[in-house]
């Protein structure tokens, strides 16, 4: 059973940097790219970006780059988000998921954690 | 980025109605366009991918049709489990959501 499972929720303040994990099971961490979706409360969905397991490269949406570092580590098959810089907009639920293979299409998701950034 | 306009942003409908939602991209996409439901809480589950096809264990009550810039999401006759919010995806160039339709109870 594919699962991907994300790291649990974080108060920062602002200016503060977060690393959310996202383990991955049930299948070869290797053969799909993991994406990243932001969730901010009562708003709609905002891709992030991605990375490839298997060589390590990166994509990003305009409004996230140069913010947002997403990695991956083959030995542990978790993929990573490091969001810095955090501002009150930034408080959100942020989901991982997986699909086929280097295809933008999202059949796995994991259960959204929550990030608030607060003073 | 290619933009995606949703629309409508909500809509009231009635058990047993006809729902039409569209969705607009910037710039051709092909066919590369999604179709997820997302309940309260609940992570978005994916409902038709690449504009016109089924997942596999979906009801043929929802169904998905264009291609290029203009993509319409259809369900044919509402049930109660299916009131919520509805995503366009595309992944034509990186990726990114259209702005979502809530399907609330008339």
């Amino acid at each position: 059973e594919v699962q991907l499972v994300l790291s649990g929720a974080e108060v920062k303040k602002p200016g503060d940097i977060v690393k959310i994990s996202c383990k991955v099971s049930g299948y070869t961490f290797t053969d799909h790219y993991i994406h990243w979706v932001k969730q901010a409360p009562g708003k709609g969905l905002e891709w992030m970006g991605l990375v490839d397991p298997d060589d390590a490269q990166t994509l990003y949406a305009e409004n996230f780059q140069g913010r947002v570092t997403i990695t991956a580590d083959t030995s542990t098959d978790t993929a990573y988000m490091e969001f810095s810089s955090l501002r009150s907009e930034d408080t959100a639920v942020y989901y991982c998921a997986t699909g086929r293979g280097s295809r933008g299409i999202f059949d796995y998701w994991a259960r959204g954690t929550l990030v608030t950034v607060s003073s | 980025d290619i933009q995606m306009t949703q629309s409508p942003s909500s809509l009231s409908a009635a058990v047993g109605d006809r729902v039409t939602i569209t969705c607009q991209a910037s710039q051709d996409i092909s066919d590369f366009l999604n179709w997820y439901q997302q309940k309260p809480g609940k992570d978005p589950k994916l409902l038709i991918y690449d504009a016109a096809n089924l997942e596999t264990g979906v009801p043929s009550r929802f169904s998905g049709s264009g291609s290029g810039t203009h993509f319409t999401f259809t369900i044919s006759s509402l049930e109660p489990e299916d009131f919520a919010t509805y995503y366009c995806q595309q992944y034509g160039d990186l990726s990114s959501f259209g702005g979502g339709t809530k399907v609330e109870i008339k």
